[in-house]
């Protein structure tokens, strides 16, 4: 059975720089050809997709936000991780990984961590 | 403001059917596939339909998806109480080169 589980800091300041990680169990983020992902709910608000990671370690940001954030992988620790610069309240969230459904990067979101909020306050 | 609209809210009484509606344009729905998640409080959305109209596996025929042009609709047959959740529709754009998503409807069962 494949898990995702999101770890990072609850509360960060503006101007600063969020990092989150995404330790996967039960499947291997570098075989199988799916896509990992990270998308964020703000507040009583809807979903907003961040990006995806391939299995290969490509990478693919939605343009909105392409400027301020990065994903990268630990492979030994089946973890991926998010990176998202100059935080402004607006990137208050609770912010999931999640798997593509199938090998396809439009198919869908299959596996979903259970989320961590993440507040930007100063 | 969602690329994707949905009804903020719809209610029915346990037994009976719904519907949501989600509507899109022709860089989204039109020509790439719906999927639907249900989000229970406090959960993380869980998906209910995936290619417009398949359900994985787990997942009751009570809950059906269907897409007509730039609009896509979930049924929900047989409400129970713990249907009452968010539901939200998602599709790649095409134009924007992203997933985008609807706002989500609450469903509430009286």
């Amino acid at each position: 059975q494949v898990q995702l589980q999101e770890s990072g800091p609850g509360l960060v300041k503006p101007s600063e720089t969020l990092s989150l990680t995404c330790s996967v169990s039960g499947a291997s983020i570098s075989s199988g050809y799916y896509y990992w992902n990270w998308i964020r709910q703000h507040p009583e608000k809807g979903l907003e997709w961040i990006g995806y990671m391939y299995f290969s370690g490509t990478t693919y940001y939605n343009p909105s936000l392409k400027s301020r954030v990065s994903m990268s992988r630990d492979t030994s620790k089946n973890q991926f991780s998010l990176k998202v610069d100059s935080l402004t309240a607006a990137d208050t969230a609770v912010y999931f990984c999640a798997r593509s459904l199938r090998t396809s990067a439009h198919d869908g979101f299959g596996v979903w961590g259970q989320g961590t909020r993440v507040t930007v306050a100063s | 403001q969602s690329v994707l609209t949905q009804p903020p809210s719809v209610s029915a009484a346990p037994g009976q059917d719904v519907t949501i509606s989600c509507s899109g344009s022709s860089s989204n729905i039109e020509i790439n596939y719906v999927s639907w998640y249900q989000q229970l409080p406090g959960t993380a959305p869980k998906v209910l339909i995936f290619d417009n109209n398949e359900r994985p596996s787990g997942i009751p025929d009570r809950f059906s998806g269907s897409k007509s042009a730039t609009s896509a609709t979930l049924g929900i047959t047989g409400l129970q109480t713990g249907d009452e959740a968010d539901y939200y529709c998602g599709a790649w754009d095409s134009s924007l080169n992203a997933w985008v998503f609807g706002g989500g409807t609450k469903l509430t069962v009286l």
